[in-house]
């Protein structure tokens, strides 16, 4: 079993639209959440990291984390084209290097 | 710009050959991870520097893989008589004191 799990898509969605993205996680050690945006051809970008279980919010952008069920979540409010984007979750191991979901390929259509 | 930069940004190569990725981290930065990215998946991690100590491997760094942080600064990625099988984006990142790693652009692969 992998340690998280994220559905690859890729999701099409129009401009306007809020957009959920989700993770679930196989180990409950885990205490730090990450969110990167990847463009095409660049490395990641961290968008939003959180600690404890709840929302999170920065922007049109919100991180919330439910320990109890392992699951992790981003939400995108007021979608633009130019959140067209691949979306990876991202968990901590314990050399501090990071677990990565295969990533969500994300369209806005405007 | 104080982020973190790779060199090559793109590399192509003949089997067999040797190569050598760059990356210089952000500058107070003394955790240097490297990655692997193949296409539709996400970053697997290779191995990981604390300063100049090499602490941690994946067991995806086969014996043609060696990577060096003499200088706990730069490092650099060496993979040795390439295979196709390497073609991929390797990706260096660096943290500080928190979790939060930050990525270079990459170095995109290409072995034929």
């Amino acid at each position: 079993q992998k340690e998280v799990e994220q559905d690859p898509g890729p999701l099409s969605v129009p401009e306007g639209a809020i957009v959920s993205l989700n993770c679930t996680y196989s180990n409950s050690a885990f205490q730090y959440f990450m969110w990167y945006r990847q463009y095409s051809r660049k490395g990641p970008e961290l968008l939003m990291y959180t600690y404890s279980s709840g929302n999170k919010e920065d922007g049109r952008f919100t991180a919330q984390v439910d320990k109890s069920s392992k699951y992790i979540s981003l939400f995108i409010r007021d979608s633009q084209p130019s959140d067209s984007a691949t979306y990876l979750c991202a968990l901590p191991g314990g050399a501090n290097n990071l677990f990565f979901g295969t990533g969500t390929r994300l369209t806005v259509i405007p | 710009d104080t982020g973190v930069s790779q060199d090559p940004r793109h590399k192509i190569t003949k089997r067999g050959q040797n190569v050598t990725f760059r990356c210089d981290p952000i500058s107070e930065h003394n955790r240097l991870y490297w990655y692997r990215q193949t296409l539709g998946q996400g970053p697997e991690f290779l191995t990981y520097f604390q300063n100049e100590a090499q602490l941690e491997k994946s067991r995806l760094l086969s014996d043609r893989f060696s990577a060096e942080r003499p200088k706990g600064s730069f490092s650099t990625l060496e993979i040795q008589r390439t295979e196709q099988g390497d073609s991929a984006m390797y990706l260096c990142a660096s943290n500080g004191i928190y979790n939060e790693q930050f990525f270079g652009p990459g170095t995109r692969l290409t072995v034929l």
